[in-house]
């Protein structure tokens, strides 16, 4: 089955620099691959998310990369702030009738103001 | 819309009991899913459902039970609690058989001594 492997675990940076997480993927039939956010005590929230037809996609400061061929796909966030900090997962589903999302290990992101 | 809720937002079992983790949603989905935390270990699924009277096994199903009587209700049971079994719970739901958000709840954190 799926395999999403995510890095680095954690990742700390100062306040204006930016942060990028990446994972990789298994299974060729994947073709979304969503990033959540989740801050303590609360649930996952989506963030950003791109299908397999988009190499790249942005949403103000945060943007996701996909590489079908090397299946990868990476978060990056430019001019991080405080409130960034939180646990990101990325995920992928092969979508279909279930779309069960495999999840990443998660990265705990620190921003140092 | 309340989105998904979870009840109760936090529980303590002793091993042996038995109990159910309560989740609904609001937004009309087919698609529910139960997914448990633990840390370093990212979200794993533990079953799904892509419509009422239709449920599936996820990932890690073993010692959890699922029924889909409503649209609106995906109840997880325990039915003899094990302290393996100390995690945190979320729900998700989205339109199922689409490439789509899946939306979580705030999650039920248990322990089980």
């Amino acid at each position: 089955g799926e395999n999403v492997e995510q890095h680095p675990s954690t990742l700390s940076v100062q306040e204006g620099d930016s942060a990028v997480i990446k994972c990789t993927y298994s299974d060729s039939a994947s073709n979304y691959f969503p990033w959540y956010k989740q801050e303590l005590g609360k649930g996952p929230q989506l963030i950003i998310d791109i299908r397999s037809n988009v190499g790249e996609k942005k949403d103000q400061r945060i943007a996701v990369t996909l590489n079908k061929t090397a299946k990868h796909f990476s978060l990056h966030i430019t001019e991080t702030q405080p409130e960034d900090s939180a646990v990101y997962f990325c995920a992928a589903s092969k979508g279909g009738s279930q779309g069960n999302l495999i999840f990443g290990k998660g990265t705990k992101l620190s921003v140092k103001p | 819309n309340a989105g998904v809720t979870q009840t109760p937002k936090f529980q303590v079992l002793k091993t042996g009991q038995s109990m159910t983790l309560q989740c609904a949603q609001d937004m009309n989905h087919e698609y529910m899913s139960w997914y448990r935390q633990d840390p370093g270990m990212g979200l794993r699924l533990i079953h799904y459902s892509v419509g009422a009277g239709i449920t599936d096994q996820g990932e890690v199903p073993n010692g959890y039970n699922v029924s889909r009587s409503t649209t609106e209700d995906f109840p997880l049971r325990l039915l003899s609690a094990a302290p393996s079994q100390t995690s945190v719970y979320f729900c998700a739901s989205k339109v199922a058989g689409a490439v789509d958000t899946q939306y979580f709840g705030p999650g039920t954190r248990l322990t089980v001594l």
